[in-house]
């Protein structure tokens, strides 16, 4: 079955690393992706990942997938408060025609 | 680029109408579409999947008679929340997924409708 996991929670201080990590339990899953949410607002894409990769780098954002433990992570380098907002991982999978499957969402707050 | 409008952000109404909830691909063409809805502080549940030109697939407990959903071309879908009630009343969050990639192009989302049901 289809089931992806994240932490509720995560507090951290500007200028500081932020990780933020997912696990699903379909070994079958495409894509793998991470998008933000705001308050009272949509989701926007931030990255995602090709089931067969390893590791994807954009700007401040590094993914990193283990396929062998199904563990996905989001590293945001030097974080800003602009980036306190709902971290969402999904995954596609093409048996159940490219579907996302979101995980529950993860609250970042990010302290002065 | 991948730009996704959604209109209206945000309804209040009285119990018994219909709501009806435009998603709008504006610099792609979108043959599927999504809706979702979300709940206060919870992940987003698919209500039903917009194919251009075809009748809409629903997920299992979501009523199409109650949710009708149009997907008249490739960068319009509509959502009618027909004689909507208190318990309708949630965040209803569109997504438009490109052409291409065998399925695999990225959704994209609206920024979301707020439907307050007096």
């Amino acid at each position: 079955g289809e089931d992806v996991e994240q932490s509720l929670f995560l507090s951290v201080r500007e200028g500081d690393s932020s990780v933020i990590n997912c696990t699903y339990t379909d070994s079958s899953s495409t894509y793998l992706y991470w998008y933000k949410q705001e308050p009272g607002a949509g989701l926007q894409l931030l990255t995602y990942i090709f089931s067969n990769m390893d590791m994807k780098q954009d700007q401040r954002l590094t993914v990193l997938l283990n396929k062998k433990d199904k563990h996905l992570s989001l590293r945001i380098a030097d974080t800003q408060t602009g980036d306190s907002a709902i971290y969402f991982c999904a995954e596609s999978i093409r048996a159940a025609g490219n579907k996302l499957t979101f995980g529950g969402g993860t609250r970042v707050l990010v302290k002065p | 680029g991948a730009v996704v409008s959604q209109h209206p952000s945000r309804v209040i109404c009285k119990s018994g109408t219909s709501v009806k909830i435009e998603c709008r691909s504006l610099d792609f063409q979108a043959t599927t579409m999504f809706w979702y809805r979300q709940f206060p502080k919870q992940s987003l549940m698919l209500m039903a999947t917009s194919n251009e030109g075809s009748k809409a697939t629903y997920e299992q407990g979501v009523e199409k008679d109650k949710f009708l959903i149009n997907h008249a071309s490739l960068t319009l879908s509509t959502l009618t929340v027909t004689s909507a009630h208190p318990e309708d009343s949630s965040f209803y969050i569109c997504s438009a997924r490109g052409q291409g990639g065998g399925g695999n192009q990225p959704q994209h989302f609206g920024d979301g409708t707020r439907l307050s049901i007096l």
